[in-house]
C-alpha cells in the first residue's frame, strides 16, 4: 500500500493555459475526492466519485473545471483557461467505500501557480 | 449546513507544555468529527476521529480530543508538546446522512518553542 499519489507535485502555468492533474488512490478504494486549499485556509470540497460515477460537484467547481475517473481507478482534474485565482493546492483523497465517518486518506497535493 | 470554527489561527507553546487547539462545530445532525495534521508541503494525515463510540478519543502521537455535545466542541489536546508537533492542524466535520465530503475549519498553526 503506497498511499494516495498525485502528479505533478508542482505546476506553474500562464494564465489562459489548460492544466491537468492526476490522482492515484489507494488500491481498491472506491471513493475518491478532490479538494482545493488556498493559502491560510482549510481544504474545500470540489467533487467526488464513487467508482467511475461522479456523484457530487461543489459550486466552487466552475465550468472550466472537469474531473474524470474513467475506470474507477485513477482520476484526473483538468482546469481550462486558467486564471490567477486558480492558484492553490489541489488535494486528492480516497476512502474504501464512502461510508459515513470513514477515514479519508490524502495525497501530498499538487501546487498550482498561475502567472 | 455544517461548519467548523477553529479559534486561533496561530498557537505558540513551549516544548513540554500543554497543547490545546480549539474546535467548535455546527451541524443539524449528529456529526462525525476529525482532526488532521499537515506538515509543510505535505498532504493531510488523520490524527483521530469521533464516530460516537466514546466521547474521549485517543489518536496518534499522544493527541486526544473530547466530544462535548453540550458545548458543540471537539478540542484537541496533548499533555506535553514536542518540537516535531509544529504543523498546521485542521478540524473537520461530516454528517451521518451519507454526505461524506468533509467540511474543514481554517486551521491552526502550532509553533513549539524550545
Amino acid at each position: 500500500d503506497t498511499g494516495v499519489s498525485q502528479n505533478p507535485r508542482h505546476k506553474i502555468t500562464k494564465r489562459g493555459q489548460n492544466v491537468t492533474f492526476r490522482c492515484d488512490p489507494i488500491s481498491e478504494h472506491n471513493r475518491l475526492y478532490w479538494y482545493r486549499q488556498t493559502l491560510g485556509q482549510g481544504p474545500e470540497f470540489l467533487t467526488y466519485f464513487q467508482n467511475e460515477a461522479q456523484l457530487e460537484k461543489s459550486r466552487l467547481l466552475s465550468d472550466r473545471f472537469s474531473a474524470e475517473r474513467p475506470k474507477g481507478s485513477f482520476s484526473t482534474l483538468e482546469i481550462q483557461r486558467t486564471e490567477q485565482g486558480d492558484s492553490a493546492m489541489y488535494l486528492c483523497a480516497s476512502s474504501a467505500t464512502g461510508a459515513p465517518g470513514e477515514t479519508q486518506y490524502f495525497g501530498p497535493g499538487t501546487r498550482l501557480l498561475v502567472l | 449546513a455544517q461548519s467548523v470554527t477553529q479559534l486561533g489561527s496561530h498557537v505558540s507553546v513551549s516544548e513540554g507544555a500543554l497543547v490545546l487547539l480549539r474546535c467548535n462545530y455546527s451541524s443539524s445532525v449528529p456529526p462525525y468529527l476529525f482532526w488532521y495534521v499537515q506538515y509543510p508541503n505535505q498532504g493531510l494525515q488523520l490524527l483521530l476521529k469521533y464516530t460516537s463510540a466514546a466521547t474521549l478519543v485517543k489518536g496518534i502521537n499522544g493527541f486526544e480530543a473530547e466530544f462535548k455535545k453540550s458545548e458543540t466542541s471537539f478540542h484537541l489536546t496533548k499533555p506535553s508538546a514536542h518540537m516535531s508537533d509544529a504543523a498546521e492542524y485542521f478540524c473537520a466535520v461530516s454528517d451521518r446522512m451519507g454526505n461524506t465530503p468533509l467540511v474543514f475549519g481554517k486551521g491552526t498553526r502550532l509553533s513549539v518553542i524550545a
